[in-house]
């Protein structure tokens, strides 16, 4: 079981270059999400997709695209990058019932080992 | 709306003793709480939760939280610093919400830095 798995770990991009970053779980989760982190900033979310087919803007969404490919997967795109997207990228899932409300364990956030990206 | 505040960007501690690390959170509803734990270079990792079932949380690695309606707090305490315990710590607010909203989602503090002095 290896739980959320990232690709690649570490990007270093020229701008105007595009690339995606890939987010794979095994958990069976419903819900995934991207979010970046800058220091002094902690987590911002991107992109989540609270079941395969939707997705929904975060608080920072402007310079990104989203693909829920299928359950297992959901991937980022930064179509033109920019310097002010150098960041560590997190993707995340969990088990969010319907109405918000979860049993047990499942409301946790299960997260990546990131993927460090650098745009000179 | 909810928020998150992290009280010190950066905390130092004597191995051996108290951690303290605070947070207050603002939710127009009853909060879920979270603490998370980020050792350098890595992902994030739970460390425990609060979900309306008890106020005193117990976590993995020997933390603790307690949740304090009155004072909208859910400071992190762990009686005995261990150098292991450095890391980046996050606290997080999710407040319930219907199925697919951003109510479900997790709003993050800033983060505080444990050191760990020997």
């Amino acid at each position: 079981n290896a739980g959320v798995t990232q690709t690649p770990k570490f990007q270093v991009l020229k701008t105007g270059q595009s690339m995606t970053l890939q987010c794979a779980q095994d958990m069976n989760h419903n819900s995934m999400y991207w979010y970046r982190q800058d220091p002094g900033m902690g987590l911002r979310l991107i992109y989540y997709s609270a079941s395969e087919g939707t997705t929904d803007k975060g608080e920072v969404p402007n310079g990104y695209n989203v693909s829920r490919l299928n359950k297992r997967e959901f991937s980022l795109r930064l179509e033109s990058a920019a310097p002010s997207q150098t960041s560590v990228y997190f993707c995340a899932s969990s088990e969010v019932t319907r109405r918000g409300r979860t049993s047990g364990s499942t409301d946790t956030q299960y997260f990546g080992p990131g993927t460090r990206l650098t745009v000179l | 709306a909810q928020s998150v505040t992290q009280l010190g960007s950066h905390v130092s501690v004597s191995e051996g003793a108290l951690v303290l690390l605070r947070c207050n959170y603002s939710s127009s509803v009853p909060p879920y709480l979270f603490w998370y734990v980020q050792y350098p270079n890595q992902g994030l990792q739970l460390l425990l939760k609060y979900t309306s079932a008890a106020t005193l949380v117990k976590g993995i690695n020997g933390f603790e939280a307690e949740f304090k309606k009155s004072e909208t707090s859910f400071h992190l305490t762990k009686p005995s610093a261990h150098m292991s315990d450095a890391a980046e710590y996050f606290c997080a607010v999710r407040g319930p919400g219907e199925y697919g909203g951003s109510q479900g989602n997790l709003i993050f503090g800033k983060g505080t830095k444990l050191s760990v002095k020997p």
